[in-house]
């Protein structure tokens, strides 16, 4: 069964730093691109990032490129996603999800059920 | 970027009753859009692929239509459990887009 559990959410202040990880299981890890999906309270879904399986291509959303970046230990079965330079507008619950398939980087079959970072003074 | 723009907003429906749940992008993405259902204090679910495909396990009363523009998810008979917020997202391009989501209520 495909498990993702996300872990590192918490209160941080503007401007600081926080790394959030994904530990999966239950699939082939190396072998799927996986990606970070945010949701702030109440709001709708905004994807974040996604980072291939194996050959390390990264895609960002223009809201965190150059503050934050997604990495993955393929031998921990864990992703990542680094968090520099926090706003306010950051705070959201962060999810984790599986590609669908292991050549479309983009659909998600499975999530996580997030960890909540807060940004806030 | 690509909008996606979720009509209506809310929709307010009892068991039993065809729910019509539209999506429309800004420029073609194709065939290119899923649908997801969330249910409050979940995470998300993927329910319909590339405008028209069921993932694995959902039942047939969701059905998704549409290309190019225009898309539309029908679920044909509305069960207790399909009381939830819908989202569209199109992965025509990056960045990906959602839109802001449908809310399927008990009337």
């Amino acid at each position: 069964e495909v498990e993702l559990v996300e872990s590192g959410g918490g209160l941080v202040q503007p401007g600081g730093s926080l790394r959030l990880s994904c530990a999966a299981s239950g699939f082939s890890f190396s072998s799927y691109a996986m990606s970070w999906v945010r949701q702030a309270p109440g709001k709708g879904l905004e994807w974040v990032a996604t980072l291939s399986g194996s050959d390390s291509r990264t895609y960002y959303a223009d809201s965190v490129k150059g503050r934050f970046s997604i990495s993955r230990d393929n031998s921990k079965n864990t992703l990542y996603l680094q968090m520099d330079t926090l706003r306010a507008e950051d705070t959201a619950v962060y999810h984790c999800a599986k590609a669908m398939t292991t050549v479309i980087f983009s659909l998600f079959d499975y999530w996580g059920q997030g960890t909540l970072v807060a940004v806030s003074s | 970027e690509i909008v996606m723009t979720q009509s209506p907003a809310t929709l307010s429906l009892s068991p039993g009753e065809r729910a019509t749940l539209s999506c429309r992008a800004s420029q073609s993405v194709n065939s290119y859009l899923a649908w997801y259902q969330q249910k409050p204090g979940q995470a998300p679910s993927l329910l319909i692929f590339d405008a028209s495909n069921r993932a694995t396990g959902i039942p047939a009363r969701f059905s998704g239509s549409g290309s190019g523009t225009d898309f539309t998810l029908t679920i044909s008979s509305l069960e207790p459990e399909d009381f939830a917020v819908y989202y569209c997202q199109h992965r025509r391009n990056w960045p990906l887009t959602f839109g802001g989501g449908t809310k399927v209520e008990i009337k």
